[in-house]
Protein backbone atom coordinates (compact mmCIF):
# COMPACT_ATOMS: atom_id res chain seq x y z
CA UNK A 1 0.00 0.00 0.00
CA UNK A 2 1.32 3.27 -0.91
CA UNK A 3 -1.19 5.74 0.84
CA UNK A 4 -2.02 6.51 -2.68
CA UNK A 5 -6.03 7.56 -2.56
CA UNK A 6 -8.46 7.67 -5.30
CA UNK A 7 -11.87 8.13 -5.65
CA UNK A 8 -14.07 7.22 -6.90
CA UNK A 9 -12.94 3.02 -7.58
CA UNK A 10 -14.96 3.34 -11.05
CA UNK A 11 -17.66 5.59 -12.85
CA UNK A 12 -20.03 5.60 -15.94
CA UNK A 13 -20.86 8.46 -17.79
CA UNK A 14 -22.50 9.49 -20.98
CA UNK A 15 -20.81 11.71 -23.99
CA UNK A 16 -21.13 15.34 -23.06
CA UNK A 17 -20.59 15.11 -19.23
CA UNK A 18 -18.60 16.31 -17.33
CA UNK A 19 -16.76 13.79 -14.33
CA UNK A 20 -14.43 14.84 -11.28
CA UNK A 21 -11.59 12.58 -10.13
CA UNK A 22 -10.16 13.03 -6.58
CA UNK A 23 -6.77 11.85 -5.46
CA UNK A 24 -5.43 12.05 -2.24
CA UNK A 25 -1.28 11.82 -2.06
CA UNK A 26 1.11 10.45 0.42
CA UNK A 27 1.90 11.88 3.96
CA UNK A 28 4.79 14.26 3.19
CA UNK A 29 4.33 14.56 -0.43
CA UNK A 30 3.65 17.98 -2.12
CA UNK A 31 3.63 16.92 -5.45
CA UNK A 32 0.71 14.99 -7.53
CA UNK A 33 0.60 13.67 -11.02
CA UNK A 34 -2.37 12.30 -13.04
CA UNK A 35 -1.95 9.90 -15.63
CA UNK A 36 -4.45 7.97 -18.39
CA UNK A 37 -4.04 4.64 -18.98
CA UNK A 38 -6.50 3.18 -21.98
CA UNK A 39 -7.02 -0.72 -21.91
CA UNK A 40 -4.19 -2.27 -23.34
CA UNK A 41 -1.77 0.51 -23.31
CA UNK A 42 1.25 2.27 -20.87
CA UNK A 43 -0.37 5.67 -18.74
CA UNK A 44 -0.05 8.56 -20.68
CA UNK A 45 0.75 11.76 -18.50
CA UNK A 46 -1.80 14.33 -18.23
CA UNK A 47 -0.44 16.88 -15.60
CA UNK A 48 1.69 17.79 -13.00
CA UNK A 49 0.88 19.67 -9.76
CA UNK A 50 3.17 21.12 -7.69
CA UNK A 51 2.28 23.11 -4.50
CA UNK A 52 -1.06 24.09 -5.58
CA UNK A 53 0.36 25.04 -9.22
CA UNK A 54 0.26 23.39 -12.91
CA UNK A 55 4.06 22.37 -13.15
CA UNK A 56 4.06 20.35 -16.38
CA UNK A 57 1.47 19.16 -18.91
CA UNK A 58 1.04 16.15 -20.99
CA UNK A 59 -0.46 16.00 -24.98
CA UNK A 60 -4.04 16.35 -23.38
CA UNK A 61 -6.72 19.16 -24.73
CA UNK A 62 -8.33 22.19 -22.28
CA UNK A 63 -11.21 19.89 -21.38
CA UNK A 64 -8.61 18.14 -18.93
CA UNK A 65 -8.10 20.35 -15.99
CA UNK A 66 -7.05 20.05 -12.35
CA UNK A 67 -6.56 21.46 -9.36
CA UNK A 68 -4.36 20.88 -5.93
CA UNK A 69 -5.59 21.73 -2.65
CA UNK A 70 -3.47 23.40 0.38
CA UNK A 71 -3.19 19.68 1.84
CA UNK A 72 -1.77 18.76 -1.38
CA UNK A 73 -5.07 16.74 -2.73
CA UNK A 74 -6.06 17.08 -6.40
CA UNK A 75 -8.28 16.97 -8.59
CA UNK A 76 -8.61 15.53 -12.05
CA UNK A 77 -11.86 17.92 -13.99
CA UNK A 78 -12.67 16.34 -17.59
CA UNK A 79 -15.71 18.40 -19.52
CA UNK A 80 -17.26 17.74 -22.52
CA UNK A 81 -16.49 14.10 -22.15
CA UNK A 82 -15.68 11.62 -25.36
CA UNK A 83 -16.28 8.09 -25.42
CA UNK A 84 -12.35 7.64 -25.72
CA UNK A 85 -11.92 9.00 -22.53
CA UNK A 86 -12.90 5.95 -20.72
CA UNK A 87 -10.22 4.51 -19.77
CA UNK A 88 -8.18 4.29 -16.34
CA UNK A 89 -6.96 7.19 -14.10
CA UNK A 90 -3.92 7.22 -11.93
CA UNK A 91 -2.51 9.54 -9.72
CA UNK A 92 0.98 9.49 -7.97
CA UNK A 93 2.36 11.59 -5.23
CA UNK A 94 6.11 12.34 -4.87
CA UNK A 95 7.49 14.94 -3.07
CA UNK A 96 8.29 17.44 -5.41
CA UNK A 97 11.86 16.72 -7.13
CA UNK A 98 11.51 15.23 -10.96
CA UNK A 99 14.05 12.62 -9.74
CA UNK A 100 12.02 11.02 -6.76
CA UNK A 101 10.13 7.97 -7.02
CA UNK A 102 6.60 8.60 -7.85
CA UNK A 103 3.56 6.53 -5.95
CA UNK A 104 0.51 5.43 -7.29
CA UNK A 105 -3.32 5.06 -6.81
CA UNK A 106 -5.50 1.88 -7.49
CA UNK A 107 -6.61 4.52 -10.10
CA UNK A 108 -10.45 5.03 -10.78
CA UNK A 109 -11.58 3.25 -14.01
CA UNK A 110 -14.24 5.78 -15.97
CA UNK A 111 -16.93 4.00 -18.75
CA UNK A 112 -18.07 6.93 -21.12
CA UNK A 113 -20.74 5.78 -22.63
CA UNK B 1 13.85 12.59 -26.22
CA UNK B 2 14.18 9.13 -24.81
CA UNK B 3 12.28 6.33 -25.21
CA UNK B 4 11.89 2.83 -24.87
CA UNK B 5 10.18 -0.03 -26.71
CA UNK B 6 9.39 -3.40 -25.00
CA UNK B 7 9.80 -6.04 -27.13
CA UNK B 8 6.57 -8.72 -26.07
CA UNK B 9 2.81 -7.84 -25.28
CA UNK B 10 2.26 -10.91 -23.71
CA UNK B 11 5.35 -13.43 -21.79
CA UNK B 12 4.14 -16.61 -20.64
CA UNK B 13 5.66 -18.98 -18.44
CA UNK B 14 6.05 -21.67 -15.79
CA UNK B 15 5.95 -21.33 -12.22
CA UNK B 16 9.37 -22.26 -11.09
CA UNK B 17 11.00 -21.26 -14.45
CA UNK B 18 12.91 -18.25 -15.63
CA UNK B 19 11.01 -15.01 -16.36
CA UNK B 20 13.05 -12.46 -19.10
CA UNK B 21 11.09 -9.15 -20.19
CA UNK B 22 12.72 -7.54 -22.60
CA UNK B 23 12.88 -3.65 -22.63
CA UNK B 24 15.02 -1.48 -25.35
CA UNK B 25 15.54 2.04 -25.33
CA UNK B 26 16.45 4.79 -27.38
CA UNK B 27 18.42 7.32 -25.94
CA UNK B 28 21.79 9.81 -27.37
CA UNK B 29 23.47 9.08 -23.75
CA UNK B 30 23.01 7.04 -20.87
CA UNK B 31 19.28 7.06 -19.27
CA UNK B 32 18.30 6.04 -16.27
CA UNK B 33 15.08 3.63 -15.98
CA UNK B 34 12.94 2.12 -14.35
CA UNK B 35 11.03 -1.08 -13.96
CA UNK B 36 7.23 -0.71 -12.43
CA UNK B 37 4.91 -3.59 -11.74
CA UNK B 38 0.97 -3.54 -11.96
CA UNK B 39 -1.22 -5.94 -10.16
CA UNK B 40 -5.09 -6.12 -11.45
CA UNK B 41 -7.30 -3.95 -9.91
CA UNK B 42 -3.58 -2.55 -7.74
CA UNK B 43 -1.81 0.76 -8.36
CA UNK B 44 1.76 0.93 -10.23
CA UNK B 45 4.61 -0.35 -7.67
CA UNK B 46 7.93 0.53 -8.79
CA UNK B 47 10.72 -2.82 -8.80
CA UNK B 48 13.23 -0.99 -9.45
CA UNK B 49 15.62 1.98 -11.15
CA UNK B 50 19.08 2.29 -12.87
CA UNK B 51 19.93 5.63 -12.19
CA UNK B 52 23.94 4.78 -13.50
CA UNK B 53 25.51 3.69 -10.34
CA UNK B 54 25.98 -0.01 -10.99
CA UNK B 55 24.55 -1.79 -14.39
CA UNK B 56 23.34 -4.57 -12.77
CA UNK B 57 20.38 -3.34 -10.11
CA UNK B 58 18.25 -5.58 -7.93
CA UNK B 59 14.45 -4.66 -7.33
CA UNK B 60 12.25 -6.45 -4.76
CA UNK B 61 10.51 -9.61 -5.24
CA UNK B 62 13.98 -11.19 -6.88
CA UNK B 63 13.55 -9.33 -9.83
CA UNK B 64 16.59 -7.47 -11.43
CA UNK B 65 17.68 -5.69 -14.80
CA UNK B 66 20.40 -5.44 -16.39
CA UNK B 67 21.80 -2.15 -18.42
CA UNK B 68 23.71 -2.70 -21.39
CA UNK B 69 24.58 0.42 -23.45
CA UNK B 70 25.77 -1.63 -25.92
CA UNK B 71 22.50 -3.23 -26.85
CA UNK B 72 20.54 -0.36 -25.69
CA UNK B 73 18.59 -3.09 -23.25
CA UNK B 74 17.41 -3.05 -19.60
CA UNK B 75 15.76 -6.15 -19.80
CA UNK B 76 13.89 -7.60 -16.30
CA UNK B 77 14.59 -11.17 -15.55
CA UNK B 78 14.05 -13.58 -12.13
CA UNK B 79 15.46 -17.02 -12.17
CA UNK B 80 11.99 -18.69 -10.36
CA UNK B 81 8.64 -17.34 -11.27
CA UNK B 82 5.91 -17.68 -8.87
CA UNK B 83 2.24 -17.43 -9.33
CA UNK B 84 2.03 -13.80 -7.50
CA UNK B 85 4.71 -12.18 -10.48
CA UNK B 86 1.44 -12.92 -12.71
CA UNK B 87 1.00 -9.15 -13.47
CA UNK B 88 1.96 -6.31 -15.85
CA UNK B 89 5.28 -4.93 -16.49
CA UNK B 90 6.07 -1.74 -17.56
CA UNK B 91 9.65 -0.24 -18.54
CA UNK B 92 9.81 3.40 -17.63
CA UNK B 93 11.71 6.56 -18.94
CA UNK B 94 11.96 8.93 -15.64
CA UNK B 95 11.68 12.51 -15.64
CA UNK B 96 15.24 14.40 -16.67
CA UNK B 97 16.45 17.32 -16.94
CA UNK B 98 15.25 20.91 -16.06
CA UNK B 99 11.43 20.88 -17.41
CA UNK B 100 10.47 17.08 -17.06
CA UNK B 101 8.08 15.94 -14.87
CA UNK B 102 6.99 12.80 -16.38
CA UNK B 103 7.17 9.32 -16.52
CA UNK B 104 7.47 7.98 -19.83
CA UNK B 105 5.95 4.30 -20.13
CA UNK B 106 6.61 1.53 -22.33
CA UNK B 107 2.97 -0.31 -23.78
CA UNK B 108 3.71 -2.89 -21.25
CA UNK B 109 4.08 -6.87 -21.80
CA UNK B 110 1.61 -8.99 -19.77
CA UNK B 111 3.22 -12.06 -17.45
CA UNK B 112 1.33 -15.06 -17.08
CA UNK B 113 2.38 -18.02 -14.74
CA UNK B 114 0.98 -21.05 -15.31
CA UNK B 115 1.04 -23.69 -12.42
Amino acid sequence: ETGVTQSPTHLIKTRGQQVTLRCSSQSGHNTVSWYQQALGQGPQFIFQYYREEENGRGNFPPRFSGLQFPNYSSELNVNALELDDSALYLCASSSGHSEETQYFGPGTRLLVL
Amino acid sequence: AQSVTQLDSHVSVSEGTPVLLRCNYSSSYSPSLFWYVQHPNKGLQLLLKYTSAATLVKGINGFEAEFKKSETSFHLTKPSAHMSDAAEYFCVVPPSGAGSYQLTFGKGTKLSVIP
